[in-house]
């Protein structure tokens, strides 16, 4: 079965220091991944995609994410947090799955960022 | 503004009852995706339309139904409302490949009464 894990309910990270908002998947073919935010009372916003290609993916607001096969793991990272950062990230992955393209995503992470 | 839109913001019903949702996608966009948060299951895939045609299916109940107009835009109808149901429910659209980034409306927000 499609899985995503985000470990971590809530990462709290002081203003102008790096963070990082772990994700790993499960999944049995080649999947795509994405990131999105999500501002109170909002919808939610893309950030960022791996499809194929470069692990290193950079996206919008400064954020990046590193794809890890070996480790199955899609890591959103920042080398500078700012105030406004703070939101719900969630993690997704697309993949294969029966016969349908099936999407799945994580219980989401609060990022807390401390001026 | 991402593009997308729903209606109506808001809703709020009685158990039992039966509801229906719209969403109209991008200019462009083909595929629409249907989407349930709450508190307890969590942000859940539930449906994708493509062009008219169904494309993927997620943890969408039997009393739940969807579908794409010609003109692409796709209503989502819930029926048999029961406490449980009461979410935000998203929709999003994509250009055509499941690659692509989707774009997320603002939700409607369904409260069962």
């Amino acid at each position: 079965a499609q899985s995503v894990a985000q470990p971590e309910d809530q990462v709290n990270v002081a203003e102008g220091n790096p963070l990082t908002v772990k994700c790993t998947y499960s999944v049995s073919g080649n999947p795509y991944l994405f990131w999105y935010v999500q501002y109170p009372n909002r919808g939610l916003q893309f950030l960022l995609k791996y499809i194929t290609g470069d692990n290193l993916v950079k996206g919008s607001y400064g954020f990046e994410a590193e794809f890890n096969k070996s480790q199955t793991s899609f890591h959103l990272k920042k080398p500078s947090a700012l105030v406004s950062d703070s939101a719900l990230y969630f993690c997704a992955v697309r993949a294969l799955s029966g016969g349908y393209q099936k999407v799945t995503f994580g219980t989401g992470t609060k990022l807390q960022v401390i001026p | 503004d991402s593009g997308v839109t729903q209606t109506p913001k808001h809703l709020i019903t009685a158990t039992g009852q039966r509801v229906t949702l719209r969403c109209s996608p991008r200019s462009g966009d083909l595929s629409v995706y249907w989407y349930q948060q709450s508190l307890d299951q969590g942000l859940q895939f539930l449906i994708q339309y493509y062009n008219g045609e169904e494309r993927a299916k997620g943890n969408i109940l039997e009393r739940f139904s969807a579908q794409q107009f010609p003109d692409l835009h796709s209503e989502l109808n819930l029926s048999s409302l029961e406490l449980g149901d009461s979410a935000l429910y998203f929709c999003a659209s994509s250009p055509h490949r499941e690659s692509d980034t989707q774009y997320f409306g603002p939700g409607t927000r369904l409260t069962v009464l």
